[in-house]
């Protein structure tokens, strides 16, 4: 079993709607999470920290499933700029050092 | 803001050649991150540093060496290049994982063509 898992979609939707991904993570003894947006030719950079009680950050939504070894985030009300590659990360415990999934496309189309 | 930056953007260099890759930080970071891109395999691991000549193999070090001499600067070198080389190259950088403020930052992104 893969460390980081994520369906790679792509998710095609239209501007407006609510669309969530998963990701899930092999090892239980992980403590760090994040999820990261790549654009097309471009680097990732970080969109936001998934914390334990789940966090907001304007319309996206980050939540931790530690019992089923999950995390997923939710993006409302869906732009055409929230076309991108969304990155799953994951910690390796007791390392410096994180293991990323391998991306869910998402393309919002007008 | 937290600048990493990465000396090419785009390579091309001939197979057998010693290729060096450049990466600089300004925030002070403590761990720098090589990693290559590939559609399909997504970011992995080639090599890490926690420290000033630090360094600790990542998931895929085979054909490729590191240098950090300096805290801001960590470079990924090729001995002799081959074409399934041929990737976009990413450096990445952050503070200690325990650090509240724990985050990658990427550089740009170097594209190496092996010909």
């Amino acid at each position: 079993r893969k460390e980081v898992e994520q369906d790679p979609g792509p998710f095609n939707v239209p501007e407006g709607a609510t669309v969530a991904f998963n990701c899930t993570y092999s090892n239980s003894a992980s403590q760090s999470f994040f999820w990261y947006r790549q654009d097309c030719r471009k680097e990732p950079k970080l969109l936001m920290s998934v914390y334990s009680s789940g966090n907001e950050d304007g319309r996206f939504t980050a939540q931790l499933n530690r019992a089923s070894q999950y995390i997923s985030l939710l993006i409302r009300d869906s732009k055409l700029s929230d076309s991108a590659t969304y990155l799953c990360v994951v910690n390796i415990p007791d390392g410096q050092n994180f293991v990323f999934g391998p991306g869910t496309r998402l393309s919002v189309l007008p | 803001d937290v600048k990493v930056t990465q000396s090419s953007r785009y390579l091309v260099k001939r197979t057998g050649e010693k290729v060096f890759l450049e990466c600089v930080q300004d925030m002070d970071h403590e761990n720098m991150f090589w990693y290559r891109q590939d559609p399909g395999l997504g970011l992995r691991l080639i090599y890490f540093s926690y420290d000033v000549k630090m360094k600790e193999k990542g998931d895929i070090p085979e054909g490729y060496s590191v240098s950090r001499e300096k805290k801001e600067r960590f470079s990924l070198i090729l001995e002799s290049a081959s074409t399934n080389q041929t990737s976009m190259y990413l450096c990445a950088s952050s503070f200690s994982w325990t650090a509240p403020n724990y985050g990658y930052t990427f550089g740009s992104g170097t594209r190496l063509t092996v010909v």
